[in-house]
């Protein structure tokens, strides 16, 4: 596609159940990014992928965050158990350049809403 | 903990006038910096990079890095109302693995 898609775009849920938030990025972008931004808050870096690995997840705030990209294109970050806290917009990233030397293109984003 | 820190504004300038916007970051490993514009409701875009320390000037924006100092700044020359958003300084970590953000820097440029 022309740009990183992401959906839904919004997503209103109760809290405990489980979500899927779904990222395509830009054809032949092998790095990809996932981050979250809360109200009034900057981007918080969540995890990192190099290709279908995750050579940097140090920033998935619990064990209830987790991700997978396969075929080296989709990504799925999936939140379990969510909690009111979760709410945020959840953005996703792409790039064709490797450790950061190059312009990372966002996605619209995905606005979780945890009840 | 790595961080980037910024000045969350408002800063407030008239058309016309030159908008510093500043920058420090804790991690002396980083190797690339980076400004992003984020309107209100919409994605980060990417506005100006820069790798090595001194100025690089693009149109109306000049990046200014300071590795020793840990200061990464941006310039905006005749600032346009259409300026008028949230500034994202990013900074890589020495990995090269996430780019961290600072928390931004509200500009409001009145007409």
């Amino acid at each position: 596609g022309a740009g990183v898609s992401q959906s839904p775009s919004n997503k209103v849920t109760e809290k405990g159940k489980d979500v899927e938030l779904r990222c395509d990025p830009i054809s032949g972008h092998t790095a990809l990014y996932w981050y979250r931004q809360s109200l009034g808050q900057g981007l918080e870096f969540l995890i990192y992928f190099q290709g279908n690995s995750a050579p940097d997840k140090s920033g998935l705030p619990s064990d209830r965050f987790s991700a997978e990209r396969t075929g080296g294109s989709v990504s799925t970050l999936t939140i379990q158990r969510t909690q009111q806290e979760d709410s945020a917009v959840y953005l996703c990233a792409s790039s064709l350049s490797e450790r950061n030397t190059g312009e990372l293109f966002f996605g619209e984003g995905s606005r979780l809403t945890v009840l | 903990q790595k961080e980037v820190e910024q000045n969350s504004g408002p800063l407030s300038v008239p058309e016309g006038a030159i908008a510093s916007l500043n920058c420090t970051y804790s991690d002396r490993g980083s190797q690339s910096f980076f400004w992003y514009r984020q309107y209100s409701g919409k994605s980060p875009e990417l506005i100006m990079f820069i790798y090595s320390n001194g100025d690089k000037e693009d149109g109306r924006f000049t990046a200014q890095l300071n590795k020793a100092s840990q200061y990464v700044s941006l310039l905006i020359r005749d600032s346009q109302p259409s300026d008028s958003a949230t500034y994202l300084c990013a900074v890589s970590n020495q990995a090269g693995t996430a780019l961290i953000f600072g928390k931004g820097t509200t500009l409001s440029v009145s007409s």
